[in-house]
């Protein structure tokens, strides 16, 4: 079990504005930035966020971060077909002298 | 542009020990924390460990008994060992890059699938 929880599964269709959920605790998100990760079908993780919610060079404005108290949020709006993938958050716990933690994943479908 | 590749055995038996190597490529090793990140078939991922460029570590607290980083500045590679190994460390295993400022994985490697067993 994951210690930061996020939704198993979300779907959309193309166009459409979804977001991804990412709960956590006062020793993970409540005190760290939350970074997001885009994972395509047999590929490596990507970097889409950064823990200062911002998109690294080459990543679209259609993918943003957010985050309040110990929870954090992946929004992608204008849905498209190469946006299917699976989706992580992370962040720092500075619990068990420091660790990093996932959370369990999103795979994001578009119909 | 600033790569990551790692390498390893593909194949261990139980009970010994994995190594693996990230060779980083485009930019010295100096200067940024490296880490090891592990993903089991079909499920979700785990961080092993980081190790910075002079050599200190900080361990994911459930497996830091089995496992040793390590770096070589000189040849722009970082290591991982694990030892006693069972078929749960059956993953795929990436090496990233972890920024000092901001602390996010901005690097990843490709990975490479290490699969226990006799």
């Amino acid at each position: 079990q994951s210690v930061l929880t996020q939704p198993p599964s979300a779907s959309g269709t193309p166009g459409q504005r979804v977001t991804i959920s990412c709960s956590g605790s006062s020793s993970n998100i409540g005190r760290n930035g939350v970074s997001w990760y885009q994972q395509l079908p047999g590929a490596a993780p990507k970097l889409l966020v950064d823990s200062n919610d911002q998109r690294p060079s080459g990543v679209r404005d259609r993918f943003s971060g957010s985050k309040s108290g110990t929870s954090a949020s992946l929004a992608i709006s204008g849905l498209q077909s190469e946006d299917e993938a699976d989706y992580y958050c992370a962040a720092w716990d500075d619990s068990l002298n420091g660790n990093w933690v996932f959370g369990g994943g999103t795979k994001l479908t578009v119909l | 542009q600033v790569q990551l590749q790692e390498s390893g055995p593909g194949l261990v038996k139980p009970s010994e020990t994995l190594s693996l190597r990230c060779s980083v490529s485009g930019d010295p090793i100096k200067g940024y924390y490296w880490s090891w990140i592990r993903q089991p078939p079909g499920k979700g991922l785990e961080w092993i460990g980081y190790i910075h460029y002079s050599g200190s570590t900080k361990y994911n607290p459930s497996l830091k008994s089995r496992v040793t980083m390590s770096v070589d500045t000189s040849k722009n590679q970082f290591s991982l060992q694990l030892t006693s190994v069972s078929a749960a460390d059956s993953a795929v295993y990436y090496c990233a890059r972890l920024t000092g400022i901001g602390w996010y994985f901005d690097l990843w490697g490709r990975g490479t699938l290490i699969s226990v067993s006799s």
